[in-house]
């Protein structure tokens, strides 16, 4: 069971082009972290946000943390054909952490 | 790299086997969790050791269990293989138990159960 759904599931892009990939739960998550997954590889951290209403800005990357902590937005800047990837939100509760449905994202050059 | 590494990288095996996988965590991390991640999913939590104890499981029955060894690397094993548990098997070792947890995870397991 996905406690966390992602939105859209796909998306396919030129480059250039910004975008935005949403992180959806009923549940309150104390933290909440992005991943990106390339194939053949496990994910990787990008950030983790902790506090409701956080912003956080990595080079073209912006991530939100929902005030309730219950959801969550990726939004990238003008992508380039290096951001393709999986992309994974990941909800803490208690010592565990749950993946969201993840949002696989191709940037065409 | 994230100096987690996982053996082996593929296998295949009937219905019905058991398997065990392997991962050597980060050094010094004493935190490892274990993850089974299907086709086009996220990865869903298994269970997850911290010295040496289990810390703390997904919903998944008991043919699904695990070990940590005192140098903090692990076991997943898997009795009585179902086609089901065909999939991507990920550890990730840890260290920092805290709100900003960072999780290391290696490259995976690639079980295919026939």
């Amino acid at each position: 069971t996905q406690l966390l759904e992602q939105s859209p599931q796909f998306l396919s892009i030129q480059e250039g082009e910004n975008l935005t990939v949403y992180c959806n739960s009923s549940s309150v998550f104390s933290s909440l972290q992005w991943y990106r997954q390339e194939p053949g590889e496990g994910p990787v951290l990008l950030v983790t946000v902790v506090t409701g209403g956080e912003v956080k800005k990595l080079k073209r990357l912006t991530f939100q943390f929902g005030d309730a902590r219950k959801d969550s937005s990726l939004h990238i800047t003008a992508a380039q054909p290096g951001d393709t990837g999986l992309y994974l939100c990941a909800g803490r509760s208690g010592n565990q952490f749950y993946f969201g449905t993840g949002t696989s994202l191709t940037v065409i050059p | 790299e994230t100096g987690v590494t996982q053996s082996p990288t593929h296998l295949i095996k009937t219905r019905g086997q058991q398997v065990t996988l392997r991962c050597s965590s980060q050094s010094g991390h004493n935190t490892v969790s274990w993850y089974q991640q299907a086709l086009g999913q996220g990865p869903q939590f298994i269970f997850q050791y911290y010295r040496e104890e289990e810390n703390g499981r997904g919903n998944f029955p008991p043919r699904f269990s695990g070990l940590q060894f005192p140098n903090y690397s692990s076991e997943l094993n898997v009795n009585a293989l179902e086609l089901d548990d065909s999939a991507l098997y990920l550890c990730a070792s840890s260290f920092d138990r805290g709100l900003a947890e960072t999780q290391y995870f290696g490259p995976g397991t690639r079980l295919l159960v026939l």
